[in-house]
């Protein structure tokens, strides 16, 4: 069974500070997806990275994909209380579109 | 990105009793998933189901209990059945095309009574 594991869990930081959330696992992964979603909301898709040591960036966010594709991390430069969801990573493993869900990391941005 | 609109948005049911949700997806796909979330907790994958032909289920997860349909490229719905407490949750139908990442509805919150 092929699992991700996010750390934290919760996070509860101030305005204008930075943060990482890291999403490890022991299996590799084909591509990977960073999700974030709002109360109320389903998941809405941030970044698809495939390539081993790939990153992204999304304006304040920078994805990366670990050298060997097992595990991926977000970083957040100045965060903003729009910032504030649920982040979910979730790997693919190429045939059928099926993800893998990451255990969630729920992030608070206070002013 | 695709569309797509999931109903009910909301529902509290007896116990005992089935409710079908539904996925409408504004343009045709080759797979649609359906998931199963706790507030603020992660997503698990229930069964994916293609057109024509019956749906896949996930370890833990059976037909009987939750009868899917996909009759076209556009549409699924899901069936909880003999609903109790221990399902209440969101249910979410998201759609995949190919190597494209999947999308995602806004969701289903159920409640048992």
């Amino acid at each position: 069974t092929q699992l991700l594991e996010q750390s934290p869990q919760f996070l509860s930081i101030q305005e204008g500070e930075n943060l990482t959330v890291y999403c490890n696992s022991s299996s590799v992964f084909s591509s990977l997806q960073w999700y974030r979603q709002e109360p109320g909301e389903g998941p809405v898709l941030l970044v698809t990275v495939v390539t081993g040591g790939e990153v992204k960036k999304l304006k304040r966010l920078t994805f990366q994909f670990g050298d060997a594709r097992k595990d991926s991390s977000l970083h957040i430069t100045a965060a903003q209380p729009g910032d504030t969801g649920l982040y979910l990573c979730a790997g693919g493993t190429g045939g059928g579109n099926k993800l893998t869900f990451g255990t969630g990391t729920q992030l608070k941005v206070e002013l | 990105s695709a569309v797509i609109s999931q109903k009910p948005s909301r529902d509290i049911c007896q116990r005992g009793t089935s409710l079908t949700i539904q996925c409408q997806v504004d343009s045709q796909v080759t797979m649609m998933f359906w998931y199963r979330q706790q507030p603020g907790q992660s997503l698990t994958l229930i069964a994916t189901a293609n057109q024509g032909s019956e749906a896949t289920y996930e370890s833990g997860f059976v037909i009987d209990k939750f009868p899917i349909s996909r009759p076209n490229l556009t549409f699924s719905t899901l069936t909880v059945s003999n609903m109790s407490p221990e399902d209440s949750s969101i249910y979410l139908c998201s759609v995949g095309q190919g190597s494209e990442p999947q999308h995602f509805g806004d969701g289903t919150r159920l409640s048992i009574l």
